[in-house]
């Protein structure tokens, strides 16, 4: 089973608003990613933890702040987001960050900003 | 810095016309080139992963092939349900990160 689900498919907010996405997968995978993709371009890396440590942010503004809750849980908590992030969110997961794994993408959760 | 180019952009087939997507690429070290499919609106598809140039694999109608600069996608006889875009990515280093890099992508269209 290579599957990662994401909650929820869809969220509207406001700008004032908090929410949270959530990522799960039950591979065994020790590595997890947050992507970012825009219409007609390919995803954009936000973060990246393995074995629960935050590993590389691609100096994502701070309104988005990743946790690691174990090794099968991924959120992304939002805040004070701007209309310009709306966005298909998109969580992975691979074996390891060993350049060489593959990594297995969730279907996403369609972000709009009011 | 590791860099990913597609072609073409776009793709136009009828059903049954078999084609090839292009995946060139400049990597220090390859330690994989990755096959994603992605229909609108959804995460991508992982299709293939190649590692080492001569290396094939194929799923149903669709064959990766990779060799020492480029990929290859090549699509057999394609069904409608085929259209989608096709992703390609290798395992490499971009802005000081180690990470996917991405091509821009070929949507393929085939029509009935």
């Amino acid at each position: 089973d290579t599957e990662v689900t994401q909650t929820p498919k869809h969220l509207v907010m406001g700008m004032t608003n908090k929410k949270s996405l959530k990522c799960e997968q039950h591979m065994g995978h020790r590595a997890m990613y947050w992507y970012k993709q825009k219409a007609k371009k390919p995803p954009e890396l936000m973060f990246v933890y393995s074995y629960e440590k935050l590993s590389i942010n691609e100096s994502v503004p701070s309104r988005f702040s990743p946790e690691c809750p174990n090794s099968s849980l991924l959120n992304l908590h939002l805040h004070a987001l701007q209309p310009e992030d709306s966005a298909l969110y998109l969580c992975a997961s691979s074996q390891t960050l060993a350049r060489g794994n593959t990594q297995y993408f969730g279907p996403g959760t369609r972000l709009t900003v009011l | 810095e590791d860099q990913v180019t597609q072609s073409p952009e776009a793709l136009r087939l009828q059903e049954g016309e078999s084609s090839s997507l292009n995946c060139s690429y400049t990597v220090s070290g390859l330690r994989g080139l990755f096959w994603y499919r992605q229909d609108p609106g959804k995460g991508p598809e992982f299709l293939f992963t190649l590692y080492s140039a001569g290396e094939e694999k194929e799923k149903e109608r669709l064959k990766a092939t990779l060799t020492k600069k480029e990929s290859f996608l090549h699509i057999t006889a394609p069904k409608p349900e085929d259209s989608a875009t096709y992703l390609c990515a290798v395992g490499g280093t971009q802005g000081g990160s180690e990470k996917l890099v991405f091509g821009k992508g070929t949507k393929l269209t085939v029509n009935p």
